[in-house]
């Protein structure tokens, strides 16, 4: 059972350039979710999903898109990337009910230059 | 907005001292809330998750409270170990999947 799984774990990016995380569970989960981790600020909700086709925006949307068109997919993509973007990325899962915990993915570890 | 607090910040404890990370939050109108662990480097895990409607939950050595009224949660370890040197956080939801985390408590177990 793989859980959550990210891909890059690491990359580089040039500012102005574009990318797209990839994040798959492998659980039926209804709910997935996007977070960036920054030193001395805890994790901070980027995009929500609530079912294929349902998106909404988090605490920090602003130059992140996302699409859900399948229940396993949540692509986050970076449209033009800045070094505020540079970040540690995670992608989390959980199914509806109120007593189910959140699964994460390893992250991404993000750099823009 | 939900606003997640967790003091101390950091945490070093001789290995066998029974200890508690405190996690305190601003609007008591929530989902439930998770305490998470996270090695350097590595995804987050969940420890343990409380329900809106539960005071406490427990899962081994660990032991996490919650107390709506007041706005805090408190995570209870017992009898550490050096394995349980990680960073500790503490997550609020207001709403289905929407979480609030705090910042965490990094915790190190001396042998």
């Amino acid at each position: 059972n793989a859980g959550v799984t990210q891909t890059p774990k690491f990359q580089v990016l040039k500012t102005g350039q574009s990318m797209t995380l990839q994040c798959a569970q492998d659980m039926n989960h209804e709910y997935m979710s996007w977070y960036r981790q920054d030193p001395g600020m805890g994790l901070r909700l980027i995009h929500y999903s609530v079912g294929a086709g349902i998106t909404d925006q988090g605490e920090v949307p602003n130059g992140y898109n996302v699409s859900r068109s399948t229940t396993e997919d949540f692509p986050l993509r970076l449209l033009s990337a800045a070094p505020s973007q540079t970040s540690v990325y995670f992608c989390a899962s959980s199914r509806r009910e109120s007593n189910q915990p959140q699964h994460f993915g390893d992250g991404t570890r993000l750099s823009i230059l | 907005k939900q606003e997640v607090t967790q003091i101390p910040a950091a945490l070093s404890v001789p290995e066998g001292e029974n200890l508690v990370l405190n996690c305190s939050f601003t609007d008591s109108a929530i989902y439930n809330l998770q305490w998470f662990r996270q090695d350097p480097g590595k995804g987050l895990t969940s420890l343990l998750l409380i329900q809106s409607s539960q005071r406490e939950q427990t899962s081994g050595r660990l032991n996490a409270s919650l107390d709506k009224s007041s706005g805090r949660s408190t995570l209870y370890i017992a009898a550490s170990q050096p394995g349980d040197s990680a960073t500790y956080l503490c997550a609020v939801s207001t709403d289905f999947n929407k979480f609030y985390f705090g910042s965490g408590t990094k915790l190190n177990v001396k042998p």
